[in-house]
């Protein structure tokens, strides 16, 4: 069964410390992969999208990582900001099979 | 440019009733794609249209249909509601078809549809 599966499902961290969120996947064959950031109350932010063929990818502070191999994928936030503060959605697309699988998110809690 | 418009931000509705939310894409947007977002099923690809057609369809009954129009904008009707049909309802546009390909997806800020 395709999944995806993020941890850790929540975190909390200290302003201006770096935090690092996990995608596992079993999607198979694999398309893309993209992290989305969602503030609470509004529609999710595309952060960073990777092909299978793509190893890492950068948005402002935020680094994503994919290993095509493991089948896995992670997101680095750099100095955090209390705008950090929100869900932060893994989705895999699987080629050829039209379907988008989800994870469940992890909730990130940036503290001054 | 103005971003991608849902409405109406708020419904309330009860069981067995019928409703039809509507999204405005960005403009020069072909691709829409619709979701639900419930606390405990997270986010669910419901379905995605390009070009007035239905390209692809996630795991959702029949009583969720979609259509589009020619501006690209597009409408989500849910017949014969259910509780279990509460929940954030987002809809997202890009240039192509972005399921599959690279192109960045623009969410709305969603409808939250109520049902009692």
């Amino acid at each position: 069964k395709n999944q995806v599966e993020q941890s850790p499902q929540s975190l909390i961290i200290l302003e201006g410390k770096n935090c690092t969120l996990q995608c596992n996947y079993t999607v198979s064959p694999f398309s893309n992969l993209r992290w989305y950031k969602q503030d609470t109350g509004r529609g999710p932010v595309s952060l960073t999208i990777m092909t299978f063929s793509e190893n890492t990818k950068s948005n402002g502070r935020y680094t994503a990582t994919l290993d095509a191999d493991t089948k896995q994928s992670s997101l680095h936030i750099t100095a955090s900001q209390l705008s950090d503060s929100a869900s932060y959605i893994c989705v895999v697309s699987g080629r050829n099979t039209g379907k988008l699988i989800f994870g469940q998110g992890t909730t990130l809690q940036v503290k001054p | 440019k103005a971003g991608v418009t849902q409405t109406p931000r708020y419904l309330i509705k009860t069981r067995g009733q019928q409703v039809t939310l509507s999204c405005s894409p960005i403009s020069g947007h072909r691709s829409v794609s619709w979701y639900q977002q419930t606390p405990g099923q997270g986010l669910q690809f419901l379905f995605e249209y390009f070009s007035e057609t239905q390209r692809n369809k996630g795991n959702f009954p029949g009583r969720f249909s979609g259509r589009q129009f020619s501006n690209s904008r597009s409408e989500m009707n849910v017949s014969t509601l259910e509780l279990g049909d509460s929940a954030l309802y987002l809809c997202a546009s890009s240039l192509d078809a972005s399921a599959w390909g690279t192109d960045t997806q623009y969410f709305g800020p969603g409808t939250r549809l109520t049902v009692l």
